[in-house]
């Protein structure tokens, strides 16, 4: 089986701070881990995934992400958070060899970043 | 090149009634997704459609939902006999290819409300 944790429900931070979005993961074999984006009565945007190869994956809209094995987490982060950044963040895995294609959310971290 | 498009975008039934809910999925991509998200949770997958094939309904509830993606025109997700527990917002997602580490695109979702 596979799962994900988001162990924060919401994140703050001042606009030009870094910002860190935690996500760790469950799978049996090794995992294909995705970030998206949720704006208000909005559908999910892509933003990143881990697929092979580098540890530090670059996405959308300056956002980056550390795969990290032995930690089996996948961190969201951004070295200088914008106001408009402020949504709801989701983490997604799925199993490269078992189970389907389905893949498995995160309950989602809410991110308030204030001026 | 058009993202996914669902309609309608809000959907209001009374109890037992049916719901119908469309997905047209981004042009060229031929595997649908559809997943439902409760209020202040992440998304659960619920189905995994090809042209004309179910491939995974894992997800599913047994009873009162049914989905299909026909060789012409969108897929639907049919409930039927709608209960207040149905209310939430349902996502449908595309992707190109089968492959895990395919990227899902996302729609913006339809949000069903039972009264």
């Amino acid at each position: 089986a596979q799962s994900v944790a988001q162990p924060e429900d919401q994140v703050n931070v001042a606009e030009g701070n870094p910002l860190t979005v935690k996500c760790t993961y469950s799978v049996s074999g090794n995992p294909y881990l995705f970030w998206y984006v949720q704006y208000p009565n909005r559908g999910l945007q892509f933003l990143l995934k881990y697929i092979t190869g580098d540890n530090l994956v670059k996405g959308s809209y300056g956002f980056e992400a550390e795969f990290n094995k032995s930690q089996t987490s996948f961190h969201l982060k951004k070295p200088s958070a914008l106001v408009s950044d402020s949504a709801l963040y989701f983490c997604a895995v799925r199993d490269q060899r078992i189970g389907g294609n389905m893949l498995t959310f995160g309950g989602g971290t809410r991110l308030m970043v204030k001026p | 090149n058009a993202g996914v498009m669902q309609n309608p975008r809000h959907l209001v039934r009374r109890r037992g009634q049916e719901a119908r809910l469309r997905c047209s999925p981004m042009k060229g991509h031929s595997h649908v997704y559809w997943y439902r998200q409760l209020p202040e949770e992440g998304l659960k997958f619920m189905v995994y459609l090809q042209k004309e094939n179910i491939i995974d309904e894992s997800g599913m509830p047994k009873e009162r939902f049914s989905a299909e993606f026909p060789k012409e025109g969108p897929s639907i997700l049919r409930i039927q006999q709608v209960v207040r527990g149905d209310s939430a917002a349902y996502f449908c997602a595309s992707s190109p290819r089968q492959g895990k580490g395919e990227t899902q695109y996302f729609g913006p979702g339809t949000r069903l409300l039972v009264l």
